[in-house]
Parts: C-alpha cells; sequence; structure tokens
C-alpha cells in the first residue's frame, strides 16, 4: 500500500559532513527499492538501488543500506556538497507487481549549508 | 546520456479542455510509465505501458485518462476533460530491463495548470 515514508522532512547539514536520509517502509512483499533526488524544476533523478537480497550497496559518494527486520531504508552521502541539495525520495517496488509500479515516499529536503 | 523528453514544460488549460502530454522515452527501453506530482508533495504513479498495453492503472487513472504509443518514440498522455484537481507536474518514466531489476528514468515533466 502506500506506506512508504521518511522520518524526516529536513535534513540541513554543513557541507563536507555526511548525510543520512531515512525512509520506513511497511509492505515486507516489497524487494526493490531506489533512491531519487529531486531538484527544484526537476524529475526524479536516480541515484542508487537494492534489491532485498543485499544489505548494503555502494556508489560514489553514496550508500544505502536497507534492513529488512524493522522495513527501514537508508540514503548515506559522504562529504556533503552544496550540489547535494534536493529533496530525496525512497520509492519501493512490490515483489508481487511485474508492472514497475513504485511507490514513493514523501520526501526529505536536504539543505546543505556552505 | 540518453534521457527521457517531455514536452510542453508548462500547459495551462481551461477546465473541461482536454490536453495530451508528450513524452520521448529512452530509446531502447520497453516500460513507459506517467507518475504525477502535486505542488509539494509525492510522486504519484498513473499507469505502467508494456507492449503495447497498459500493464497496471492507480485509481487515479480513472476513464478520462488514457495513454498510446503512436509510433516507435512517442508516449502520450491524454486528459479527456481536465478538472481542477488534476493540476499537477506530470512526469513520463522508462526502464530498459524487467521492473523491479531496474530503476525508471524520469524525465523533466510537464508542468500542467487547469484554469
Amino acid at each position: 500500500g502506500e506506506s512508504v515514508g521518511l522520518h524526516l522532512p529536513t535534513l540541513s547539514v554543513q557541507e563536507g559532513d555526511n548525510s543520512i536520509i531515512n525512509c520506513a517502509y511497511s509492505n515486507s512483499a516489497s524487494d526493490y527499492f531506489i533512491w531519487y533526488k529531486q531538484e527544484s524544476g526537476k524529475g526524479p533523478q536516480f541515484i542508487i538501488d537494492i534489491r532485498s537480497n543485499m544489505d548494503k550497496r555502494q556508489g560514489q559518494r553514496v550508500t544505502v543500506l536497507l534492513n529488512k527486520t524493522v522495513k527501514h531504508l537508508s540514503l548515506q552521502i559522504a562529504a556533503t556538497q552544496p550540489g547535494d541539495s534536493a529533496v530525496y525520495f525512497c520509492a519501493e517496488n512490490e515483489d508481487s507487481s511485474n508492472t514497475g509500479k513504485l511507490i514513493f515516499g514523501q520526501g526529505t529536503t536536504l539543505q546543505v549549508k556552505p | 546520456e540518453p534521457e527521457v523528453t517531455q514536452t510542453p514544460s508548462h500547459q495551462v488549460t481551461q477546465m473541461g479542455q482536454e490536453v495530451i502530454l508528450r513524452c520521448v522515452p529512452i530509446s531502447n527501453h520497453l516500460y513507459f510509465y506517467w507518475y504525477r506530482q502535486i505542488l509539494g508533495q509525492k510522486v504519484e504513479f498513473l499507469v505502467s505501458f508494456y507492449n503495447n498495453e497498459i500493464s497496471e492503472k492507480s485509481e487515479i487513472f480513472d476513464d478520462q485518462f488514457s495513454v498510446e504509443r503512436p509510433d516507435g518514440s512517442n508516449f502520450t498522455l491524454k486528459i479527456r476533460s481536465t478538472k481542477l484537481e488534476d493540476s499537477a507536474m506530470y512526469f513520463c518514466a522508462s526502464s530498459g530491463r524487467q521492473p523491479g531489476n531496474s530503476p525508471l528514468h524520469f524525465g523533466n515533466g510537464t508542468r500542467l495548470t487547469v484554469t
């Protein structure tokens, strides 16, 4: 169902610090998760994804952690830069859905202070 | 890098009018989607499309909505008789592999304003 959510609507960090954005989901049938970044006036931009058979995945400066036990997903951004300022959405794909339908969370606004 | 393109970027229409929002998905992608985002809210699924037919639609996607892939490159969303509450950003997306295994790539959206 419409179950994907985020713990904090706004996160403010100092440039150079690490950022952690959290997401909770309630559908245990979800097997694929994606983090998107949305800048003002633009569409969601893919950051990183993870399947349910993994608990961690790393990209360039980003790491996604998945805890299926507590249905929790997080996005870690290392050495946050002003260009990282945006709204971040987690999205889930239910295992039962073969259509690619994603359920998006409410979004967390990341503000990077110089 | 290939991208999903949408036109127009902004569409203003009067209530009751028909609108067609256009999208050119990434060229080798096979799965197509429309989502919408009301200002300040989360992104909501409307419809998925594969092999020239709708594979899933949400309850938002009622009889006023339709999608079409008229040729090998375009993917359109039509709203037959717009309502004020249809005002939103409409995003087209596509993916190249089987759903649940690859991310959706989104365009920059069409802002629809119904007056």
